[in-house]
């Protein structure tokens, strides 16, 4: 595969479950990105990190909590989220930090019940 | 005032139009201006990036960057269905403490 990727595409989870969005980029970029999209409002920067350490943390709640093991995959873990957290989440790459070249992966599509 | 404002539309124009997508800023530390286009259902694909004041050109798409007035703009020539899309603009700055925010979004419709 090229590019970002992310999995899952779709999830559809209770308050009070626990989940994990994963994204891997294949692009050698050295910074990765944590975005939430929803209906009617600009893009939300949630986590930058740059070769594997949070640079950004953009006052989002402790039930989003992001793991970057190394600079090609990132983690959000996901638990006791509420209803208005459903939106979709697009992770990003770049060859450093707030750089202006950033590819985004197709997203994951979060509902929550 | 919000940091960047770019009007959500939506924007219908017939195919072959020259479309005009805007955006305003307030924080005058941007530096770096870009332009994305998302076609439903996937994520946003960089279009162009823009540094300096003045026009850049590529293809049919047009960049263009007015820092005094904090006002960028993305024309689209001879505009085409598969232009179909929501087109975000975003700026980051540069040095020390870095920024980076994005409009809502315009979506666009261009009609055969």
């Amino acid at each position: 595969e090229t590019g970002v990727t992310q999995t899952p595409r779709h999830l559809v989870m209770g308050m009070t479950n626990k989940k994990s969005l994963k994204c891997e980029q294949h692009l050698g970029h050295n910074a990765m990105y944590w975005y939430k999209q929803s209906a009617k409002k600009p893009l939300e920067l949630m986590f930058v990190y740059s070769l594997e350490e949070r640079v950004e943390n953009n006052s989002v709640p402790s039930r989003f909590s992001p793991e970057c093991p190394n600079s090609s995959h990132l983690f959000l873990h996901l638990h006791t989220l509420q209803p208005e957290d459903s939106a979709l989440y697009l992770c990003a790459s770049s060859p450093g930090p707030f750089q202006e070249t950033q590819y985004f992966g197709p997203g994951t599509r979060l509902l929550v019940l | 005032q919000k940091e960047v404002e770019q009007d959500p539309g939506p924007l219908s124009v017939p195919e072959g139009a020259i479309v005009s997508l805007n955006c305003t800023y307030s924080n005058s530390a941007f530096q770096y201006f870009m332009w994305y286009r998302q076609y439903s259902r996937k994520g946003p694909e960089l279009l162009m990036y823009t540094y300096s004041s003045g026009n850049k050109e590529d293809g049919r798409f047009t960049a263009q960057v007015d820092k005094s007035s904090k006002y960028i703009s993305l024309f689209i020539r001879d505009s085409q269905p598969s232009d179909s899309a929501t087109y975000l603009c975003a700026m980051v700055t540069q040095g020390g403490s870095e920024k980076l925010v994005f409009g809502k979004g315009t979506k666009l419709t261009v009609n055969p």
